[in-house]
């Protein structure tokens, strides 16, 4: 079944340490993408990526960096935790251009928090 | 221009009765309008949208109207449910190359 998964569900790490989130998608979708969400607050982009090996920063500066090395798998990682970093993330991916309706396919999300 | 303003923040409505969430945009350029639902620990879904070309999107409950001269366009959704109750957001974009432009979104509770 076509979809989109987010590992870890959940992550409370101390601060300073390197995470990793993954964000895996079977649709065959070109366009990823991060956002940074408090729970039932605004969605803020942070990075998306058009296809592999390109990546662009979103609206919301973070400290985090991605990957696009294939297609279905567009990790974020976190080389330094602090606890401003407490937040949800959410995973999405898109069709490519040509006519599409921009629908956006959502993971069910990372509940990090940094002590 | 690229801001897409969204209201109530917060909305409280009996179970039955017409939830009403509206939102309005500066970029005339902007050719699709969806809104999406998003319950307590998971991510939002596609819930219903529409392109500027028709005023009104119906789908069971949920209705899209859109006003293209004032450049608003509000979700209605009838007979409201207790099982309606979540967070909508309604967003915005400029064909498939562009991102998606979100509102800040509305928490719905519906009380039974």
């Amino acid at each position: 079944e076509a979809d989109i998964y987010q590992t870890p569900r959940y992550l409370v790490i101390g601060t300073g340490k390197k995470i990793t989130l993954e964000c895996s998608q079977t649709m065959g979708h070109d366009k990823m993408y991060w956002y940074q969400q408090d729970p039932g607050m605004e969605l803020h982009l942070i990075h998306y990526s058009y296809g592999v090996n390109s990546t662009e920063k979103g609206d919301l500066s973070s400290e985090s960096t991605v990957s696009r090395i294939r297609t279905e798998h567009f990790p974020l990682t976190l080389e330094s935790a602090r606890p401003s970093h407490t937040s949800q993330y959410l995973c999405a991916s898109s069709e490519s251009a040509g006519g599409g309706n921009n629908e956006q396919f959502f993971g069910p999300g990372t509940r990090l928090t940094v002590l | 221009q690229q801001q897409v303003k969204q209201s109530p923040q917060s909305l409280i409505v009996q179970k039955g009765g017409i939830s009403i969430i509206n939102c309005a945009y500066e970029n005339t350029a902007f050719d699709y309008f969806p809104w999406y639902q998003q319950f307590p620990g998971k991510g939002p879904a596609l819930l219903i949208a529409i392109r500027p070309d028709v005023s009104e999107k119906k789908e069971g409950r949920f209705t899209i109207s859109f006003n293209k001269s004032a450049k608003q366009f509000s979700l209605h959704i009838m007979d409201s449910q207790p099982g309606d109750s979540a967070t909508y957001f309604c967003a915005a974009s400029q064909g498939s190359n562009y991102q998606l432009i979100w509102g800040a979104g509305t928490k719905l509770i519906i009380k039974p």
